[in-house]
């Protein structure tokens, strides 16, 4: 079965860092773009980063260039979220996502979300 | 930056009747970049539709999509009681790479 897992969510500081994880399985990890994708309560979708199969390329969405980096290690079928100096309004659901970007584009495999919560 | 503007923001419907939600992208976007996803209370969002018109696997014939250039509709032919949802229009641009628009809620009158 094709599975996202997400973890690494919870309660943290303004100014605070997070990591999340993404655990990968059913499919060929290393072949795909991947992204991060939140939402906050009570709002609609917000794509935050991506990354190239081999890791070589990465995008942001300008509010997070600077605090957040995405990675990955496909030996482990996982991808990751750095997530540094937070501020109130990254408190979301973060969820990982696989993007499709052959001759259409679109992202076809969530994860079920983990919850990021920045608050003191 | 293309942004995308969904209408209406909310749509109240008796199960049964046809549901027509419009995303509006403020520049042309290709058809193979336009995608619809559903998504439930408390679900991650599930992909509908690719390319303007193709069903994703396993989506009922109830769903279409249609449009081209900066008008895209998402059809519900017969809304069933599952279908009652947020749906979401999303383009792959460059920077940012990958838009939404702000949803669409298909609520039950």
């Amino acid at each position: 079965e094709v599975q996202l897992v997400e973890s690494g969510g919870g309660l943290v500081q303004p100014g605070g860092s997070l990591r999340l994880s993404c655990a990968a399985s059913g499919f060929t990890f290393s072949s795909y773009w991947m992204s991060w994708v939140r939402q906050a309560p009570g709002k609609g979708l917000e794509w935050v980063a991506n990354i190239k199969q081999d890791g070589s390329e990465k995008y942001y969405v300008d509010s997070v260039k600077g605090r957040f980096t995405i990675s990955r290690d496909n030996a482990k079928n996982s991808l990751y979220l750095q997530m540094n100096s937070l501020r109130a309004e990254d408190t979301a659901v973060y969820y990982c996502a696989r993007d499709s970007v052959y001759y259409y584009y679109y992202m076809d495999v969530w994860g079920k979300g983990t919850t990021v919560t920045v608050s003191s | 930056e293309i942004v995308l503007t969904q209408s209406p923001g909310t749509l109240s419907l008796s199960p049964g009747e046809r549901a027509t939600l419009s995303c509006r992208a403020s520049q042309s976007v290709s058809s193979s970049y336009l995608a619809w996803y559903q998504q439930k209370p408390g679900q991650a969002p599930r992909l509908l539709i690719y390319g303007a018109s193709s069903r994703a696997t396993g989506i009922p014939d109830r769903f279409s999509g249609s449009g081209s250039g900066t008008d895209f509709t998402l059809t519900i032919s017969r809304l069933e009681p599952e279908d009652f949802a947020v749906y979401y229009c999303q383009q792959y641009g460059s920077s940012p790479q990958w838009t939404f628009g702000q949803g669409t809620k298909v609520e039950i009158k």
